[in-house]
């Protein structure tokens, strides 16, 4: 089925350094969204990119798609400790709902 | 303003017995989705709504499971009767628009059920 599919499954940095994180998709999108979920808590909004974009911003946060690819990255400029999270991308399913990935647990070191 | 508002938070309950979930979704919202995150299947969407009306029900498990939406500004997930399996953390979330993915789902904190 239509999901986004993470890569890699846990990442862990120092602060201060990047992240980065990919997802990959099977067929054909209209956008793609990046989401955030602290322990034991909801998934939290983070960047939607449209088909037609190829890249946009957020604060410390960069999202690229390409979709000859069929792939997305997040990139989290000069990571915190509480940018400490598991992040997922999430892709539209047969035009009416979103499918999630199995995420990536990011760790940042203070 | 008030984000998505689930209860309970926990819920421990033995099997057999029933459990029902609760949902306030973001006034002015009006898709609704009912999700289930296990460490081995992830993030699964159960069931959506738009307008108060169920349109994908495919996610949902089996006819233990029932989830309805009264107004819209509320819904519930039943599991009737509940199994060992059934141990999740079940989220809503709510977006506006049709459902079609184009906007950001707000997601509650969910509840964390266990059947013993």
């Amino acid at each position: 089925s239509q999901q986004g599919e993470e890569d890699p499954q846990a990442l862990s940095i120092q602060e201060g350094e990047n992240a980065t994180m990919n997802c990959s998709y099977k067929t054909s999108i209209n956008n793609l969204q990046w989401y955030r979920q602290n322990s034991g808590r909801g998934l939290v909004h983070l960047i939607l990119i449209r088909s037609n974009e190829r890249e946009k911003h957020s604060g410390r946060l960069r999202v690229t798609l390409d979709t000859s690819k069929k792939s997305s990255s997040l990139l989290i400029t000069a990571s915190r400790a509480a940018d400490t999270a598991s992040y997922f991308c999430a892709v539209l399913h047969n035009n009416n709902d979103m499918r999630f990935g199995a995420g990536t647990r990011l760790t940042v070191k203070p | 303003d008030a984000g998505v508002i689930q209860s309970p938070r926990h819920e421990v309950t033995e099997m057999g017995q029933e459990v029902t979930l609760r949902c306030k979704p973001i006034s002015g919202h009006n898709s609704l989705f009912w999700y289930r995150q296990t460490m081995m299947r992830g993030l699964e969407l159960l069931i959506y709504f738009n307008n108060n009306v169920p349109i994908d029900d495919s996610g949902m498990p089996e006819d233990r499971f029932s989830a309805k939406m009264p107004n819209a500004s509320f819904s519930t997930l039943k599991i009737q009767p509940s199994e060992p399996r059934d141990s999740a953390v079940y989220f809503c979330a709510s977006s506006l628009g049709s459902g079609s993915g184009n906007q950001p789902q707000h997601f509650g904190d969910g509840t964390r059920l266990s059947i013993l």
